[in-house]
């Protein structure tokens, strides 16, 4: 099946550093890839939508500048949380969807803990 | 946007009994998703119901989908302690294709 790999798993950085997520289709190509957000117990916010070759689509309330999204080939996206602060500690978790099949189920990363202390 | 509901929100049962989850939503869909999230995991796809199916099954799993009602079910029949999850419904509707979650239904099942 369609594997998607997320790295790192686990990240702790002092505040005002950047932290980068990477997000790797293994087996498949994914023109779209999607950024969540999850709080503890609770659902997963989509914060962005990441186009290979474009720029990437911000949901409202989403800071472009302080989340970067980069889908600069058809198996990597990469999410740059910069300038840190403890409020942005969370869940990230993206997924991928193989190129050409919209209306298909996503695969997952295994998501990655951020604390920021 | 469009965002699917689930109920429970908390379910707790003995191995061997069976498991209902429901979800509603609000608009029509494109099709309706179930998702498994073990705890600080990703998300792992389990079934997709179209908007023009009305029942789906894969093996424990059983989906239903009524339009009318715009709501959806998760029945797994003979649970297991490993069933052990959160699990989330995720719609789409229009031409984004892009699926929205609900706050999922915790599930524990005790050995």
């Amino acid at each position: 099946g369609a594997v998607v790999s997320q790295h790192p798993s686990r990240v702790i950085c002092k505040s005002g550093t950047s932290v980068k997520i990477e997000c790797r289709s293994l087996d498949f190509q994914a023109t779209t890839m999607f950024w969540y957000r999850q709080f503890p117990k609770q659902s997963l916010m989509l914060m962005a939508t990441s186009n290979e070759g474009s720029k990437a689509t911000y949901e409202q309330g989403v800071e472009k500048d302080k989340f970067l999204i980069n889908h600069a080939s058809l198996t990597l996206s990469t999410l740059t949380v910069t300038s840190a602060h403890p409020e942005d500690s969370s869940f990230y978790i993206c997924s991928a969807r193989s190129q050409g099949a919209v209306n298909s189920p996503l695969h997952f990363g295994n998501g990655t803990r951020l604390t920021v202390t | 946007s469009q965002q699917g509901e689930e109920d429970p929100q908390a379910l707790s049962i003995q191995e061997g009994e069976n498991a209902t989850m429901n979800c509603s939503y609000k608009t029509s869909i494109n099709n309706l998703q179930w998702y498994r999230q073990n705890s600080g995991r990703g998300l792992v796809h389990l079934i997709l119901i179209r908007s023009n199916e009305r029942e789906k099954h894969s093996g424990r799993l059983r989906v239903t989908l009524d339009t009318s009602k715009k709501s959806s079910s998760l029945l797994i029949t003979a649970s297991r302690a490993a069933d052990t999850a959160s699990y989330f419904c995720a719609t789409d509707a229009g031409g984004s294709y892009i699926p929205t979650f609900g706050r999922g239904t915790s599930l524990i099942v005790h050995p």
